[in-house]
């Protein structure tokens, strides 16, 4: 199992630049989520997809879009970069555990993003 | 909107001292307590998923306490080691399957 996986690792944009971030995750999870981490600010919720076919706005969701292509990947769009989108970028997917009440998420290793 | 805060956002220890840091959330209507630990250049990794009040969870030295009432839960590393210096997150449920983070207690334990 290679878990939840992301691409690039990394990424240098110019401005008005667009591009895609990938998540897939093995796993075979309902729920999966994009996450944005600032220094001081911690992860920031940007969208999320309780399930395949759905998806919705988390805290910071302007100058993204979202996709679910599957019930494996959700991908990241930024349509035009702006330097206030310079950040690093996770991505997760949660399971509920047998008898549990509340999800477990399990994160990807992250892309770093550098708008200039 | 939601408030998850953790104290103190820096922590550096001695190897052998242990030591705590404290998450605090809306003590009303509590579902449950994440607890996350997160390496330097990885990913975060779930630790503890707490939802009981007056709840313990223990993993080797990690241990975590929880008080629902006064809306704190308490992270416990005894005998620190250099392989314990992470970013400790805690994460309260926020809406269906949504987790508010805490901005974490950055722990570094010198040798």
């Amino acid at each position: 199992n290679a878990g939840v996986t992301q691409t690039p690792k990394f990424q240098v944009l110019k401005t008005g630049q667009s591009m895609t971030l990938q998540c897939a995750q093995d796993m075979n999870h309902n729920s999966m989520y994009w996450y944005r981490q600032d220094p001081g600010m911690g992860l920031r919720l940007i969208y999320y997809s309780a399930s395949e076919g759905t998806t919705d706005k988390g805290e910071v969701p302007n100058g993204y879009n979202v996709s679910r292509l599957n019930k494996r990947e959700f991908s990241l769009r930024l349509e035009s970069a702006a330097p206030s989108q310079t950040s690093v970028y996770f991505c997760a997917s949660s399971e509920r555990p047998s008898g549990g009440s509340t999800d477990t998420q399990y994160f990807g290793p992250g892309t770093r993003l550098t708008v200039l | 909107i939601l408030n998850v805060e953790q104290s103190p956002q820096s922590l550096h220890v001695q190897e052998g001292d242990s030591t705590n840091f404290t998450c605090s959330f809306p003590s009303s209507n509590f579902y449950a307590l994440h607890w996350y630990r997160w390496e330097t250049a990885k990913s975060p990794e779930a630790l503890f998923v707490m939802t009981l009040n007056g709840d313990e969870k223990k993993k080797g030295r990690i241990s975590a306490t929880l008080n629902t009432k006064e809306g704190y839960s308490y992270l416990y590393i005894k005998g620190s080691q250099p392989e314990d210096s992470a970013t400790y997150l805690c994460a309260y449920p926020a809406g269906f399957q949504k987790l508010v983070f805490g901005t974490g207690t950055r722990l570094l334990v010198s040798p």
